[in-house]
Protein backbone atom coordinates (compact mmCIF):
# COMPACT_ATOMS: atom_id res chain seq x y z
CA UNK A 1 0.00 0.00 0.00
CA UNK A 2 1.24 3.18 -0.54
CA UNK A 3 1.60 5.58 1.92
CA UNK A 4 3.45 7.81 4.32
CA UNK A 5 4.15 7.00 7.73
CA UNK A 6 5.28 9.07 10.42
CA UNK A 7 6.62 8.32 13.80
CA UNK A 8 5.37 9.02 17.25
CA UNK A 9 1.97 10.14 16.43
CA UNK A 10 1.72 11.29 19.69
CA UNK A 11 4.87 12.89 21.70
CA UNK A 12 4.83 14.82 25.09
CA UNK A 13 8.40 16.47 25.52
CA UNK A 14 9.71 19.34 28.20
CA UNK A 15 11.49 22.54 26.79
CA UNK A 16 14.88 21.76 25.48
CA UNK A 17 14.92 17.85 25.07
CA UNK A 18 15.76 17.66 21.25
CA UNK A 19 13.76 15.50 19.75
CA UNK A 20 12.98 13.74 16.20
CA UNK A 21 9.99 12.67 13.81
CA UNK A 22 10.57 10.86 11.50
CA UNK A 23 8.87 10.51 8.06
CA UNK A 24 8.78 7.73 5.50
CA UNK A 25 7.46 6.97 2.30
CA UNK A 26 7.20 3.92 -0.30
CA UNK A 27 6.25 5.64 -3.57
CA UNK A 28 9.88 6.16 -3.96
CA UNK A 29 9.02 10.09 -4.17
CA UNK A 30 11.03 12.74 -4.90
CA UNK A 31 9.52 15.80 -3.32
CA UNK A 32 8.86 15.59 0.43
CA UNK A 33 7.77 18.38 2.61
CA UNK A 34 6.93 18.91 6.60
CA UNK A 35 3.57 21.24 7.38
CA UNK A 36 2.76 22.13 11.22
CA UNK A 37 -1.10 22.76 11.42
CA UNK A 38 -2.32 25.49 14.01
CA UNK A 39 -5.80 26.90 14.86
CA UNK A 40 -6.32 29.78 13.44
CA UNK A 41 -3.28 29.92 11.28
CA UNK A 42 -4.02 26.55 8.83
CA UNK A 43 -0.80 24.89 7.57
CA UNK A 44 2.24 26.29 6.82
CA UNK A 45 5.37 24.75 5.38
CA UNK A 46 8.33 24.15 7.18
CA UNK A 47 10.86 22.98 4.92
CA UNK A 48 10.92 20.88 1.71
CA UNK A 49 13.29 18.62 -0.56
CA UNK A 50 13.51 18.25 -3.60
CA UNK A 51 15.69 15.56 -3.81
CA UNK A 52 18.36 13.86 -1.83
CA UNK A 53 20.80 16.38 0.14
CA UNK A 54 18.65 19.43 -1.39
CA UNK A 55 16.52 21.00 0.72
CA UNK A 56 14.95 24.45 1.75
CA UNK A 57 12.75 26.74 3.62
CA UNK A 58 9.64 26.96 3.88
CA UNK A 59 7.03 29.91 5.49
CA UNK A 60 8.00 28.73 9.06
CA UNK A 61 11.37 26.87 9.00
CA UNK A 62 12.73 28.74 12.71
CA UNK A 63 13.58 25.73 15.63
CA UNK A 64 13.78 23.41 13.07
CA UNK A 65 16.34 21.03 11.09
CA UNK A 66 15.65 18.65 8.24
CA UNK A 67 18.04 16.14 6.49
CA UNK A 68 17.22 14.22 3.63
CA UNK A 69 20.05 11.22 3.29
CA UNK A 70 17.67 8.68 1.65
CA UNK A 71 14.96 9.31 -1.09
CA UNK A 72 12.35 7.55 1.69
CA UNK A 73 13.04 9.59 4.88
CA UNK A 74 12.73 12.61 6.07
CA UNK A 75 13.19 13.37 9.54
CA UNK A 76 12.12 16.28 11.23
CA UNK A 77 14.63 17.63 14.19
CA UNK A 78 13.72 19.88 17.15
CA UNK A 79 17.07 20.53 18.74
CA UNK A 80 15.58 22.86 21.14
CA UNK A 81 11.72 22.23 21.59
CA UNK A 82 9.49 25.57 23.34
CA UNK A 83 6.30 25.06 24.08
CA UNK A 84 4.98 27.40 21.07
CA UNK A 85 6.25 24.48 19.13
CA UNK A 86 3.65 22.88 20.14
CA UNK A 87 1.51 21.50 17.19
CA UNK A 88 -0.08 19.48 14.74
CA UNK A 89 2.40 18.20 12.19
CA UNK A 90 2.18 17.00 9.14
CA UNK A 91 4.64 15.59 6.36
CA UNK A 92 3.83 15.22 2.91
CA UNK A 93 5.56 13.45 -0.72
CA UNK A 94 4.93 13.94 -4.48
CA UNK A 95 6.36 12.10 -7.40
CA UNK A 96 6.48 14.82 -9.45
CA UNK A 97 6.90 17.78 -7.63
CA UNK A 98 3.75 19.75 -8.40
CA UNK A 99 1.09 19.78 -5.95
CA UNK A 100 -1.32 17.62 -8.32
CA UNK A 101 0.77 14.38 -6.39
CA UNK A 102 1.08 15.31 -3.31
CA UNK A 103 0.07 12.62 -0.11
CA UNK A 104 0.05 13.85 3.27
CA UNK A 105 0.77 11.44 6.52
CA UNK A 106 -1.17 10.71 9.52
CA UNK A 107 0.02 13.24 11.43
CA UNK A 108 2.05 13.79 15.15
CA UNK A 109 0.76 15.82 17.58
CA UNK A 110 3.57 17.72 20.01
CA UNK A 111 3.00 19.21 23.26
CA UNK A 112 5.92 20.87 24.58
CA UNK A 113 5.51 21.60 28.23
CA UNK B 1 -5.20 41.86 4.65
CA UNK B 2 -4.68 37.65 4.27
CA UNK B 3 -3.46 36.24 1.51
CA UNK B 4 -5.91 33.64 1.91
CA UNK B 5 -9.47 33.55 3.34
CA UNK B 6 -12.19 31.01 3.90
CA UNK B 7 -14.53 31.00 6.48
CA UNK B 8 -14.10 27.89 9.17
CA UNK B 9 -17.83 27.16 9.29
CA UNK B 10 -19.03 24.58 10.41
CA UNK B 11 -21.57 24.67 7.68
CA UNK B 12 -24.08 22.06 8.31
CA UNK B 13 -26.60 20.94 5.56
CA UNK B 14 -28.86 17.80 5.30
CA UNK B 15 -27.98 14.77 3.00
CA UNK B 16 -28.21 15.45 -0.33
CA UNK B 17 -27.95 19.41 -0.72
CA UNK B 18 -25.62 20.77 -2.86
CA UNK B 19 -22.48 22.80 -0.86
CA UNK B 20 -20.62 25.55 -1.87
CA UNK B 21 -17.30 25.97 -0.11
CA UNK B 22 -15.43 28.91 -1.03
CA UNK B 23 -12.23 30.98 -0.85
CA UNK B 24 -10.92 34.14 -1.45
CA UNK B 25 -7.15 35.30 -1.92
CA UNK B 26 -5.02 38.22 -2.49
CA UNK B 27 -2.19 37.45 -4.66
CA UNK B 28 -2.54 37.84 -7.92
CA UNK B 29 0.43 35.59 -8.65
CA UNK B 30 -1.78 32.63 -7.59
CA UNK B 31 -2.27 29.83 -10.59
CA UNK B 32 -2.43 26.56 -9.16
CA UNK B 33 -5.19 25.64 -7.04
CA UNK B 34 -6.31 23.07 -4.86
CA UNK B 35 -8.75 21.79 -2.35
CA UNK B 36 -7.82 19.04 0.08
CA UNK B 37 -10.09 16.80 2.29
CA UNK B 38 -9.34 16.46 5.80
CA UNK B 39 -11.34 13.99 8.12
CA UNK B 40 -11.16 14.13 11.96
CA UNK B 41 -7.29 12.68 12.88
CA UNK B 42 -5.91 12.40 9.54
CA UNK B 43 -3.74 14.14 7.12
CA UNK B 44 -5.28 16.21 4.41
CA UNK B 45 -5.75 14.66 0.41
CA UNK B 46 -6.05 16.24 -2.21
CA UNK B 47 -9.34 16.41 -3.75
CA UNK B 48 -9.25 18.88 -6.72
CA UNK B 49 -6.42 20.47 -8.86
CA UNK B 50 -7.10 23.31 -11.05
CA UNK B 51 -5.13 25.83 -13.58
CA UNK B 52 -6.05 29.61 -13.82
CA UNK B 53 -9.81 29.96 -14.16
CA UNK B 54 -12.64 27.64 -15.15
CA UNK B 55 -14.26 24.71 -13.97
CA UNK B 56 -13.01 21.21 -13.31
CA UNK B 57 -15.45 18.40 -12.42
CA UNK B 58 -14.65 15.19 -10.76
CA UNK B 59 -18.07 13.38 -9.71
CA UNK B 60 -19.76 14.58 -7.48
CA UNK B 61 -16.96 17.54 -7.35
CA UNK B 62 -17.08 20.51 -9.17
CA UNK B 63 -14.14 23.00 -8.75
CA UNK B 64 -14.27 26.39 -9.79
CA UNK B 65 -11.93 29.44 -9.76
CA UNK B 66 -12.35 33.29 -11.27
CA UNK B 67 -9.16 34.93 -11.01
CA UNK B 68 -10.60 37.93 -11.97
CA UNK B 69 -12.43 37.98 -8.91
CA UNK B 70 -9.73 36.17 -7.12
CA UNK B 71 -12.45 33.53 -5.88
CA UNK B 72 -12.41 29.98 -6.10
CA UNK B 73 -15.28 27.37 -4.64
CA UNK B 74 -15.92 23.74 -4.57
CA UNK B 75 -19.19 22.18 -5.42
CA UNK B 76 -20.31 19.29 -3.96
CA UNK B 77 -23.34 17.59 -5.27
CA UNK B 78 -25.81 15.15 -3.33
CA UNK B 79 -24.07 15.13 -0.27
CA UNK B 80 -23.26 12.23 2.24
CA UNK B 81 -22.77 11.65 6.04
CA UNK B 82 -18.90 10.72 4.83
CA UNK B 83 -18.43 14.19 2.79
CA UNK B 84 -18.41 15.25 6.92
CA UNK B 85 -14.60 17.04 7.06
CA UNK B 86 -12.78 20.21 7.14
CA UNK B 87 -12.04 21.22 3.54
CA UNK B 88 -8.52 23.18 2.88
CA UNK B 89 -8.23 25.57 0.18
CA UNK B 90 -4.53 25.57 -1.13
CA UNK B 91 -3.00 27.55 -3.52
CA UNK B 92 0.74 28.52 -5.55
CA UNK B 93 2.38 30.76 -7.92
CA UNK B 94 4.28 27.68 -9.76
CA UNK B 95 3.00 24.15 -10.49
CA UNK B 96 6.76 23.21 -8.48
CA UNK B 97 7.45 22.08 -5.54
CA UNK B 98 7.29 25.76 -3.73
CA UNK B 99 5.50 27.06 -1.03
CA UNK B 100 1.70 26.37 -0.85
CA UNK B 101 -0.26 28.80 0.94
CA UNK B 102 -3.56 27.23 2.70
CA UNK B 103 -6.37 28.56 3.47
CA UNK B 104 -7.49 27.69 7.38
CA UNK B 105 -10.39 25.57 6.25
CA UNK B 106 -13.95 25.38 6.35
CA UNK B 107 -15.78 22.28 8.51
CA UNK B 108 -18.49 20.50 6.55
CA UNK B 109 -21.02 18.65 8.58
CA UNK B 110 -24.17 16.35 6.30
CA UNK B 111 -26.10 14.72 8.72
CA UNK B 112 -28.46 11.75 7.62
Amino acid sequence: EAQVTQNPRYLITVTGKKLTVTCSQNMNHEYMSWYRQDPGLGLRQIYYSMNVEVTDKGDVPEGYKVSRKEKRNFPLILESPSPNQTSLYFCASSLSGTQETQYFGPGTRLLVL
Amino acid sequence: QKEVEQDPGPLSVPEGAIVSLNCTYSNSAFQYFMWYRQYSRKGPELLMYTYSSGNKEDGRFTAQVDKSSKYISLFIRDSQPSDSATYLCAMSASSGYSTLTFGKGTMLLVSP
